[in-house]
């Protein structure tokens, strides 16, 4: 099973709004990335965790603040947005080995996130 | 610096034809290379991937790609290209550490 699930498909909010995008993954993997997606671009990377903390920040804004619970969960709570965050957020999986993360991520099917 | 280039932003296949969607990377190292498709508001699904070994590999639904190391590229081919090949490609190295650096994506169009 390669499956990584991303809960809502679709959001919409306002930029005063404070909302949380989910994930989960049931593949063993302890590491897990959050994406973002603009139309017509490849995904930047966002967030890495590794076996539930924080390894890789991107200089990511804190407006967006993630969260890793347990080995299969990933959130990204989100506030005070601005409209040029709308985009696709992309959350994925990977194993981690003795020499370090691997490189072949499974990713989710995306949340759409809109900010009005 | 690392990077990877996919010449073609678009392609128009027509169903049943030969697909080639190009890739080039530029990493001193031994490159962990990797091909995605995203289809329209989807997520990337993973096409293949090399590590070592054997330079052609297979992946699913059909693709394959080689890994020319004197080229330093990893095209993607198919023989016999579906209407529902149509889609967005994105070819990928890894860095390790769990960083992909990813092409443009090439989007692919499939006539009937």
């Amino acid at each position: 099973d390669t499956e990584v699930t991303q809960t809502p498909k679709h959001l919409v909010m306002g930029m005063t709004n404070k909302k949380s995008l989910k994930c989960e993954q049931h593949m063993g993997h302890r590491a897990m990335y959050w994406y973002k997606q603009k139309a017509k671009k490849p995904p930047e990377l966002m967030f890495v965790y590794s076996y539930e903390k924080l390894s890789i920040n991107e200089s990511v804004p804190s407006r967006f603040s993630p969260e890793c619970p347990n080995s299969s969960l990933l959130n990204l709570h989100l506030h005070a947005l601005q409209p040029e965050d709308s985009a696709l957020y992309l959350c994925a999986s990977s194993q981690v080995f003795a020499g370090g993360l691997s490189d072949t991520q499974y990713f989710g099917p995306g949340t759409r996130l809109t900010v009005l | 610096a690392q990077s990877v280039t996919q010449p073609d932003i678009h392609i128009t296949v027509s169903e049943g034809a030969s697909l080639e969607l190009r890739c080039n990377y530029s990493y001193g190292a031994t490159p962990y290379l990797f091909w995605y498709v995203q289809s329209p508001g989807q997520g990337l699904q993973l096409l293949l991937k090399y590590f070592s070994g054997d330079t052609l590999v297979q992946g699913i639904k059909g693709f394959e790609a080689e890994f020319k190391r004197s080229q330093s590229s990893f095209n993607l081919r198919k023989p016999s290209v579906h209407w529902s090949d149509a889609a967005e490609y994105f070819c990928a190295v890894g860095l390790g550490g769990g960083k992909l650096i990813f092409g443009q994506g090439t989007e692919l169009s499939v006539k009937p």
